[in-house]
């Protein structure tokens, strides 16, 4: 049983385009939202985080986009570079870290210029 | 220097061998954790420890085990090695105070022969 699903597997921007990457969930007691990127020869790292109380959540280029009753939240990297290419993972958790985050499969974005 | 270090960067072994992976963190966190990462498989849970004295499952532990040696060390085993465990695997850490954010350490590429 998967319980967090991301799509697309892979994505090819245009330099200065806005990257999409989607994600849903299953389990209703999921309230921790964060979103991880590696670079190739690099473990994960957390890019940006949501939690279920708010509806958007930006840093920079890059915005959560949380829709509770979907059961679904997106990453949007605005004016996207060729720096931003990268794997990018979705995850989600329940409790204040009592439970291991739960990752989606990832996917691959390559900006080009 | 890094917070999270593991050992080797690299291996590359023989069906049936025994393997231990170490992951050593300097950050001071309780939470310690084992992942493995294959193309379009995202990244796996084999097993986590919230403290010294606990260690559970994760959603794929057959074929491995681990010892938490110290709040600071969790080593992952490999009892008899075989070729579908070849892999990319990730250790990370996080603290109670921060949420569930992990901080991974820099990964051990594994080849099964």
């Amino acid at each position: 049983q998967q319980q967090v699903k991301q799509s697309p597997q892979s994505l090819i921007v245009q330099k200065g385009g806005i990257s999409i990457i989607n994600c849903a969930y299953e389990n209703t007691a999921f309230d921790y939202f964060p979103w991880y990127q590696q670079f190739p020869g690099k473990g994960p790292a957390l890019l940006i985080a949501i939690r279920p109380d708010v509806s958007e959540k930006k840093e920079g280029r890059f915005t959560i986009s949380f829709n509770k009753s979907a059961k679904q939240f997106s990453l949007h990297i605005m004016d996207s570079q060729p720096g931003d290419s990268a794997t990018y993972f979705c995850a989600a958790s329940r409790g204040t870290g009592n439970t291991p985050l739960v990752f989606g499969k990832g996917t691959r974005l390559s900006v080009i210029a | 220097d890094a917070d999270v270090t593991q050992t080797p960067r690299n291996r590359i072994t023989k069906t049936g061998k025994r393997i231990m992976l170490e992951c050593s963190q300097t950050k001071g966190h309780d939470r310690m954790y084992w992942y493995r990462q294959d193309p379009g498989l995202g990244l796996q849970l084999i097993y986590y420890s919230f403290d010294v004295k606990d260690i559970n499952k994760g959603e794929i532990s057959d074929g491995y085990s681990v010892s938490r040696q110290a709040q600071a060390k969790f080593s992952l085993s490999l009892e008899s090695a075989i070729p579908n465990q070849t892999a990319l695997y990730f250790c990370a850490t996080s603290g109670a105070s921060r949420g569930n954010e992990q901080f991974f350490g820099p990964g051990t590429r594994l080849t099964v022969l």
